[in-house]
């Protein structure tokens, strides 16, 4: 079965500019979660979605958003970069359906993106 | 604001040690907890999942949970220079959500 695939793999950006990340989920997952990881701050939970609805946000401001197609995949926007942005950002998916779960998640390979 | 504490590190061990990870964490709803390894520029993997009080055991590996005490652990027995990377705690709370600790970075010392 195949992974989590993410992408593009790396990405290089201008400051103000915005910029779409792309994540499908594993195979039958319909629970996607969005993660920002920098070395100071360590991962930080963006949101996550199930069945194309928004079903947990993390603390993070409006400039960062999301949003899932019927086949689960899901995408990543975040307008108006600022150098503080630049981070990997983790996709996990999980066999997740209730509110209450214990999947645990399964993270692909990351986009990593730089803020110029 | 739930918070996952773990011990920093870096921790170094020699090779064929055992190398002892610690983790405690403030949500008390937590129900299922996860402890997963990141190798340097690669992606977190799930090594081991633990629900119940107790010990579980994998291989080399063995999970400690005491909900009592909110503190979850990992062994590594017989430590490998394989094993050297950063290992993070996740908590699960009943909203789906996992809360990562910033992870333990680990050495193994051929």
């Amino acid at each position: 079965k195949a992974g989590v695939t993410q992408t593009p793999r790396y990405l290089i950006k201008t400051r103000g500019q915005q910029v779409t990340l792309s994540c499908s989920p594993i195979s039958g997952h319909r629970s996607v979660s969005w993660y920002q990881q920098t070395p100071g701050q360590g991962l930080q939970f963006l949101f996550e979605y199930f069945s194309e609805t928004q079903r947990n946000k993390g603390n993070f401001p409006g400039r960062f958003s999301g949003r899932q197609f019927s086949n689960s995949r899901s995408e990543m926007n975040v307008s108006t970069l600022e150098l503080g942005d630049s981070a990997l950002y983790l996709c996990a998916s999980s066999l997740s359906t209730g509110y209450s779960s214990n999947s645990p998640l399964h993270f692909g390979n990351g986009t990593r993106l730089t803020v110029t | 604001q739930k918070e996952v504490e773990q011990n920093s590190g870096p921790l170094s061990v020699p090779e064929g040690a055992i190398a002892s990870l610690n983790c405690t964490y403030s949500d008390r709803v937590s129900q299922s907890f996860f402890w997963y390894r990141q190798y340097s520029g690669k992606s977190p993997e799930l090594i081991m999942s633990i629900y119940s009080n107790g010990d579980k055991e994998d291989g080399r590996f063995t999970a400690q949970l005491n909900k009592a005490s909110q503190y979850v652990s990992l062994l590594i027995r017989d430590s490998q220079p394989s094993d050297s990377a950063t290992y993070l705690c996740a908590p699960q709370t009943g909203a789906n959500n996992l809360f990562f600790g910033t992870g333990t970075r680990l050495t193994v010392i051929p």
